[in-house]
Order: structure tokens, then C-alpha cells, then sequence
């Protein structure tokens, strides 16, 4: 595809649901990584991919988030028994692994949790 | 611990004026400087990273690192600058990104 690709784009879940979001990234891009974006802050990095393998999950905030990327190219942000806080706009970027590079971002999921 | 402070949430100026954005950071080491920009409806974009050097839209950035600031210039705002721009950080043997929260320009015509 042209670009890094995220679904849903928009996401209601009820309190206490489990949520699924995908990110398709730029074709041969090794690195992936998920970034939260609450209402009115920049983004916060959560999580980091080098192909297959989760170097980095630092900024996962609770047991309640899981990522995935078992093939080394799609990636699966999960999210168990969702609370309200969790409300936010989650991106997916990828880049080419080299320190420096551009990140290429997707158009973000918003999730709402009501 | 990695830090980017941006002090305006929102920046307002008239076409032709010039315009500066602020970015601070705390790093212990040599980190790469970018300024990320999202214009309406569309997705989070790299503007310029300062390794590079380059004038992009008329847009340049310094890195001092005396005063550990990366501010964002343009000599004269045009109407399609209005977006949210954010400075961020990349520390030494890391590729993940720590941005600051942000700052919304506005230009007037």
C-alpha cells in the first residue's frame, strides 16, 4: 500500500470490552511501533517492533494491553476489558530500520470507550 | 530522563508576519531532533529532523545545544502553515519518538 494503514478508524467500545486494533504498515518497513494520543497531548510511545520480535514494551500502561506482530509485518494492539481512560487515538508508524529515519505514520484508531 | 517541553498550546500570527515555535528538551546525551506536523484530516507527517539540515516549506530548526532548544522558524506565515506541529526526540541507539504536547499555529490573513 502507499501508506501506513490503521483499522478500525473509529472504535466504541463499552467498559470492560476487549478491543482488537490493526496496523498494516509500509511494505518492507522493519521497525513498527505503537504510539497513544490522549485528547490535547502529543503522542506517547507505547510499544516497539523490529520484525517479529517486541524490543521495547515500556510504555504499555497496564497488564491490559497486549501487541503482536507474529509474522513481522502486521501488527495487533489489543486491549482487555477496556476502562474510559483507555479513550484516546492510537497510531501505528513504521520506518526502515536506521537510527534517524523518518517514522511514517497512519491516520490513528479513536477509541471511545463509554 | 527523555523530556520535550513545548510552552504554547497556541500560537497565533497574521500572514507575512514571522513565526517562531518553541521546543525544549532534557536528554543526557545526543538525541535527534525532529518537528512532526498534522495538518486538518490528515495523519501525523515529518516536517524536518535536524540531522539533515534542510529548509522544508520555508520552515528551518537550529539544534543548540547550550540551550537544549530545537525552535521551529519561518520568516513570513503563510495561510496553509495554520496545523498542530510537534517537536520530538529520538535518544542515541533508539528509534521511538518522546514529543512534546504540541502547538497549534493559526495564521490569520
Amino acid at each position: 500500500g502507499a501508506g501506513v494503514s490503521q483499522s478500525p478508524r473509529y472504535k466504541v467500545a463499552k467498559r470492560g470490552q476487549d478491543v482488537a486494533l490493526r496496523c498494516d504498515p509500509i511494505s518492507g518497513h522493519v521497525s513498527l511501533f505503537w504510539y497513544q494520543q490522549a485528547l490535547g497531548q502529543g503522542p506517547e510511545f507505547l510499544t516497539y517492533f523490529q520484525n517479529e520480535a517486541q524490543l521495547d514494551k515500556s510504555g504499555l500502561p497496564s497488564d491490559r494491553f497486549f501487541a503482536e506482530r507474529p509474522e513481522g509485518s502486521v501488527s495487533t494492539l489489543k486491549i482487555q476489558r477496556t476502562q474510559q481512560e483507555d479513550s484516546a487515538v492510537y497510531l501505528c508508524a513504521s520506518s526502515s530500520y536506521k537510527e534517524g529515519t523518518e517514522a511514517f505514520f497512519g491516520q490513528g484508531t479513536r477509541l471511545t470507550v463509554v | 530522563a527523555q523530556r520535550v517541553t513545548q510552552p504554547e498550546k497556541l500560537l497565533s500570527v497574521f500572514k507575512g508576519a514571522p513565526v517562531e515555535l518553541k521546543c525544549n528538551y532534557s536528554y543526557s546525551g545526543s538525541p535527534e531532533l525532529f518537528w512532526y506536523v498534522q495538518y486538518s484530516r490528515q495523519r501525523l507527517q515529518l516536517l524536518l529532523r535536524h540531522i539533515s539540515r534542510e529548509s522544508i516549506k520555508g520552515f528551518t530548526a537550529d539544534l543548540n545545544k547550550g540551550e537544549t532548544s530545537f525552535h521551529l522558524k519561518k520568516p513570513f506565515a503563510q495561510e496553509e502553515d495554520s496545523a498542530m506541529y510537534y517537536c520530538a526526540l529520538s535518544g542515541q541507539g533508539a528509534q521511538k519518538l518522546v514529543f512534546g504536547q504540541g502547538t497549534r499555529l493559526t495564521i490569520n490573513p
